[in-house]
């Protein structure tokens, strides 16, 4: 099982709302991550959580919230967001071993309004 | 300097030929890994194949494998007897050595959109 779920899958906000991303996954991983990814580019990492604890954060504007309750569970909390950050939200797991392949859920697609 | 380069902005194939893709990448790393990722009109960002830097043997993974050259620092993804079902934006991505595992991020490249053709 390679499963990592994300929802919702589209979600449109407006500029003044709050409203959360959530991901799961049930392999066991201890790292999670969020990624952006803008029409036609690359994905581009926003945070990084090992063992629900965050360990990497790319600059990301204080809009964005990352929250990790639990080793299953990784939540991007977004509150007064701008039409620029209507994106791709990819959630990704991996194991903390040599490999680390990265698999990413069906990811959110965000429209800001 | 670009860490992943894929110089095919878009591919087209005949259905049920071979394709390859190309990556090349920059790492002083002597420790890393190399990814293939397929990503449909979906969204989604499926994981067809993996390479680490001191893997002997290239990888396969069914139809895809990945022509790893280490002194040329590419890692193309060969897809053999393509599917219409192929047709997709196709990333190289690296990850580059750490010994803090977990704790690291995947550099992708520009992609290549691959449409099978019947």
């Amino acid at each position: 099982d390679t499963e990592v779920t994300q929802t919702p899958k589209h979600l449109v906000m407006g500029m003044t709302n709050k409203k959360s991303l959530k991901c799961e996954q049930h392999m066991g991983h201890r790292a999670m991550y969020w990624y952006k990814q803008k029409a036609k580019k690359p994905p581009e990492l926003m945070f990084v959580y090992s063992y629900e604890k965050l360990s990497i954060n790319e600059s990301v504007p204080s809009r964005f919230s990352p929250e990790c309750p639990n080793s299953s569970l990784l939540n991007l909390h977004l509150h007064a967001l701008q039409p620029e950050d209507s994106a791709l939200y990819l959630c990704a797991s991996s194991q903390v071993n040599r490999d680390r392949i990265a698999f990413f859920g069906q990811g959110t697609r965000l429209t800001v309004v | 300097a670009q860490k992943i380069t894929q110089t095919q902005p878009g591919m087209f194939v005949q259905e049920k030929e071979a394709v390859t893709l190309d990556c090349t990448y920059d790492t002083s790393d002597q420790s890393y890994g190399l990814f293939w990722y397929k990503q449909p009109s979906s969204g989604e960002m499926i994981f067809l194949i993996y390479q680490g830097s001191y893997d002997e043997q290239n990888a396969t993974e069914g139809r895809y494998s990945l022509n790893f050259q280490k002194a040329r620092k590419s890692a193309n993804l060969v897809i053999s007897a393509s599917q219409l079902g192929d047709s997709a934006m196709y990333f190289c991505a690296m990850r580059e050595g750490t010994t803090n595992f977990g704790n690291e991020k995947l550099t992708f490249g520009t992609g290549t959109r691959l449409t099978i053709i019947p």
